[in-house]
């Protein structure tokens, strides 16, 4: 078990710009989830995949916004025409389907936009 | 939808104090509860869970029990110690079964600070 892995650790971008995150969960978990989390907030459910599909999006998640899993192992998340308001830790966390079973989080990925 | 209010404001304790915070929730019918921690510099972590009324959660010391003549699900820990310093975060499933343990919705986080 070596975990969930994001990259990159912190992106710095102006308003305006693209941004695209990378979430490589634990190998043999087939669910893949995305939260944001503001500062002094707790997480919030972005959307979440079961193997290559995408089952759910929040309305969080607005048209600027784009999650892929195109081979049911990694995932990205974009962000296009980034906004200040976006800027958040973005986190990433994957269970396998087996009812009962907890989420594994990574680390995050901090977005600061200026 | 399910939600969930957790104690606002830093919590800071001397070593071996007695730990209480608070959890209220808002659901629809009996949903799961959970206590998540992230530990500085780590990703957020399961604590402990409740699955049912009166089912009473442990781990690493601390424990919750479901209270649904309340609503509650606070976290307790009889003897904190330096290495408990974190973020302690109180959740619930937000789908409409309150089954998922994927889908959470969570409290805006406690952060606790235990001094020697």
């Amino acid at each position: 078990d070596t975990g969930v892995s994001q990259d990159p650790r912190h992106k710095i971008t102006k308003r305006g710009q693209n941004v695209t995150f990378r979430c490589d969960p634990i190998s043999e978990h087939n669910r893949l989830y995305w939260y944001r989390q503001t500062l002094g907030q707790g997480p919030e459910f972005l959307t979440y995949f079961q193997n290559e599909a995408q089952l759910e999006k929040s309305r969080l998640l607005s048209d600027r916004f784009s999650a892929e899993r195109p081979k049911g192992s990694f995932s990205t998340l974009e962000i296009q025409r980034t906004e200040q308001g976006d800027s958040a830790m973005y986190l990433c966390a994957s269970s396998p389907r087996k009812t009962g079973s907890p989420l594994h989080f990574g680390n995050g990925t901090r977005l600061t936009v200026t | 939808g399910n939600s969930v209010t957790q104690m606002e404001g830093p919590v800071t304790l001397s070593e071996e104090a007695f730990l209480t915070i608070n959890c209220t929730y808002t659901a629809t019918g009996y949903p799961s509860l959970f206590w998540y921690v992230q530990y500085p510099g780590e990703g957020l972590q399961l604590l402990l869970k409740a699955t049912k009324a009166d089912d009473k959660g442990s781990n690493k010391g601390f424990e919750a029990t479901y209270r649904k003549e309340t609503t509650s699900f606070h976290l307790e820990k009889g003897s904190v110690q330096v290495s408990d310093s974190a973020v302690y975060f109180c959740a619930l499933p937000n789908n409409a079964g309150g089954t998922s343990y994927g889908k959470l919705t969570f409290g805006q986080g406690t952060i606790l600070t235990v001094h020697p």
